[in-house]
C-alpha cells in the first residue's frame, strides 16, 4: 500500500529565511509525487509535481521540490519565505487509478 | 472559469438525516473524488470515479453513497447523518488514469452533525 508522512505538525520559519517542509513516502513501483497548497477555508491548490526525470522540481509561487530516491523523500523548499506564504501543505501520492493518498498535512506559519 | 463547484459550502444535519452534497467540474475530466478532512488526518478517500458510470470505494466509503451518471457531476450522499460524519469534504477531479495530473478541489463544503 501506498503512504506519505509529513512528520512535523508545524514549521516556523522566519520572514526571509528558508523553508523546508518534510515528506517521505512508501510507494511501490515508480511514484508520482505532489504538494498541495490549502489556505484558510480554501480548497487545495496544486503546487508541484515529480513523474519522472529531474529530481528538483520547480513549481508555482517559487517553490521547488527535491526528490530523492535512496531517502524516500520529497521534501518542499523555498529560498526565501513570505508572510503569504502561511498555510497547510500536504504531500500526496499517486497510486494505480490515480487514488491519491495524502499527508497529515504541515501548518507553516512564516512570521514577520 | 468555474472548475469544481461544490454546493452548500455550509450545512448542519441532525442525527439520522440524509442529505446529498454536490460536486460538478467543466473541465471535462474523467476522474473525480470525494474526501473528507479531518484535523490531524489529512484527507482521506471516500468515493471516487474513473468514467460516467463507475464508481469505486476509497479508504473510508461507510455511510456514503455516490453515483456518477454525467462526466461533470459527482454528488455524495450521506445516508443517515452520523456525529463522526462531522468533517470537511472536498471533491476533486483529474484528468486521465495514472497520469500524474495534478488534481483540481473545490472550495469544500463544512457538515456539522448534531
Amino acid at each position: 500500500a501506498q503512504s506519505v508522512a509529513q512528520p512535523e505538525d508545524q514549521v516556523n520559519v522566519a520572514e526571509g529565511n528558508p523553508l523546508t517542509v518534510k515528506c517521505t513516502y512508501s510507494v511501490s513501483g515508480n511514484p508520482y509525487l505532489f504538494w498541495y497548497v490549502q489556505y484558510p477555508n480554501r480548497g487545495l491548490q496544486f503546487l508541484l509535481k515529480y513523474i519522472t526525470g529531474d529530481n528538483l522540481v520547480k513549481g508555482s509561487y517559487g517553490f521547488e521540490a527535491e526528490f530523492n530516491k535512496s531517502q524516500t523523500s520529497f521534501h518542499l523548499k523555498k529560498p526565501s519565505a513570505l508572510v503569504s506564504d502561511s498555510a497547510l501543505y500536504f504531500c500526496a501520492s499517486e497510486g494505480g487509478y490515480q487514488k491519491v493518498t495524502f499527508g497529515t498535512g504541515t501548518k507553516l506559519q512564516v512570521i514577520p | 472559469n468555474a472548475g469544481v463547484t461544490q454546493t452548500p459550502k455550509f450545512q448542519v444535519l441532525k442525527t439520522g438525516q440524509s442529505m446529498t452534497l454536490q460536486c460538478a467540474q467543466d473541465m471535462n475530466h474523467e476522474y473525480m473524488s470525494w474526501y473528507r478532512q479531518d484535523p490531524g488526518m489529512g484527507l482521506r478517500l471516500i468515493h471516487y470515479s474513473v468514467g460516467a458510470g463507475i464508481t469505486d470505494q476509497g479508504e473510508v466509503p461507510n455511510g456514503y453513497n455516490v453515483s456518477r451518471s454525467t462526466t461533470e457531476d459527482f454528488p455524495l450522499r450521506l445516508l443517515s447523518a452520523a456525529p463522526s460524519q462531522t468533517s470537511v469534504y472536498f471533491c476533486a477531479s483529474s484528468s486521465g488514469r495514472r497520469t500524474g495530473a495534478e488534481a483540481f478541489f473545490g472550495q469544500g463544503t463544512r457538515l456539522t452533525v448534531v
